[in-house]
Order: structure tokens, then sequence, then C-alpha cells
């Protein structure tokens, strides 16, 4: 079955700066990856996905690559802020696979003011 | 416009015991699917259900059973519980016509402690 890995597991950045939270998977069959924001004592919270016809996607300051030829996929955060700081999540599934999707360890992400 | 909501917030059950847990999906959404969150790990998949039926499951034992209603709403039974249940549980909805494995909501969550 698939398998996502996530690194680092934790990420400190000073405000202003860049972040780079990258997962790989196993699965050549996987076509969605989305990313999740999760902060204290709140459920995920979709910020942004792919889908494997796309290369790159981007929303204001966060963007996501995907290299499906590698297997591996990132989250780029520019321009941090404190507010950025919680646990990030990889996910990946494959359409259709009605609701299993298979998500990465986390990243701790803080943003030091 | 109400995401999704799951009650109650926090239990705490004895090992060998029952519990059910609620979710009333985002309002519009038909789909809805569990994950436990053992701490410090990502959501692993429990099941969905769609159309009152459950129709995909993850490496969950048979302790662990769901049921819809016909509004959408959910609920999640898992019965002679272990200390290795303890988790949050999260409920996510979604549109199947809008995709169905597309664009989640979830909910934050039931923190189930079984001593």
């Amino acid at each position: 079955g698939e398998n996502v890995e996530q690194h680092p597991s934790t990420l400190s950045v000073q405000e202003g700066d860049s972040a780079v939270i990258k997962c790989t998977y196993s699965d050549s069959a996987s076509n969605y990856f989305p990313w999740y924001k999760q902060e204290l004592g709140k459920g995920p919270q979709l910020i942004i996905d792919i889908r494997s016809n796309v290369g790159e996607k981007k929303d204001q300051r966060i963007a996501v690559t995907l290299n499906k030829t590698a297997k591996h996929f990132s989250l780029h955060i520019t321009e941090t802020q404190p507010e950025d700081s919680a646990v990030y999540f990889c996910a990946a599934s494959i359409r259709g696979s009605q609701g299993n999707l298979i998500f990465g360890k986390g990243t701790k992400l803080s943003v030091k003011p | 416009d109400a995401g999704v909501t799951q009650s109650p917030t926090h239990l705490i059950k004895t090992r060998g015991q029952q519990v059910t847990l609620r979710c009333s999906p985002k309002s519009g959404h038909d789909t809805v699917s569990w994950y436990q969150q053992a701490l410090g790990q990502g959501p692993q998949f429990i099941f969905q259900y769609y159309e009152e039926e459950e129709r995909q499951r993850g490496n969950f034992p048979d302790r662990f059973s769901g049921h819809q209603f016909p509004n959408y709403s959910s609920e999640l039974n898992v019965n002679a519980l272990l200390l290795g249940d303890s988790a949050l549980y999260l409920c996510a909805s979604s549109l199947e016509s809008g995709g169905g494995d597309y664009g989640y909501t979830f909910g934050s969550g039931t923190r189930l402690t079984v001593v």
C-alpha cells in the first residue's frame, strides 16, 4: 500500500524567512496531494492541494511542487509569519480511493518573531 | 455556514467499554470519513460513508463500526475499548459530486482517553 514519508519533523525559522517541507510517496498510482495545517486543539485545515497533472501550484505565500518521476512533493511557505506556526501534514491518495488519504507524520513549524 | 461539528469534544472511558462519537458534516456535504490520530502522528483512515453505506475501510478491526443517517450525519462506534484506542478521532466531510476525494473539511475532533 501507499506510504508517505515527511521531513523534517521539526522546523524553526525566523519571521520573514522561507520554510520548505518535503514528502515522498511510494505508490505511483497516487494522483492527489493535499497539504493540511493543524493548530493546537483543532482539526487539520486544507491549505493547498495539487493533482498529478500539474507540476506546481501557488496561492499567495504558499506553493506546492510535484515531481512525479521522483515521487516527491514539497510545500514552500515564503515570508513566514508567527501565525504560520503549526503542524503541517502532507497526504497522498488515489483518485477514487473513497476517503483513504495517507498522511505523513507531520512537521512542527515554529516561526520566531 | 457551519463547518464539521463533532461531539463530544473530550471523553474518558474504561477498558472494555463501548463509545459512540458523533459528526455533523459541513452544510451541503454528503460524504463522511473518519480518521484516528494518535499523539504526534498523522491521521489514519478508518472508513468512509456515502449514501448510508460504508464503502471503504482502512486497516482497523471490526470493533470499529459506523453509521450514516439520512441527514448525512454519522456515528463512529468502538467496542471493547483498549488502551491503544486513546487518540483524537477526526471526522471529515466532502461532496461526492464535487470529486468526493477532494476538499475534505475536518472537524476539531473528539479526544478519547481510555484508562
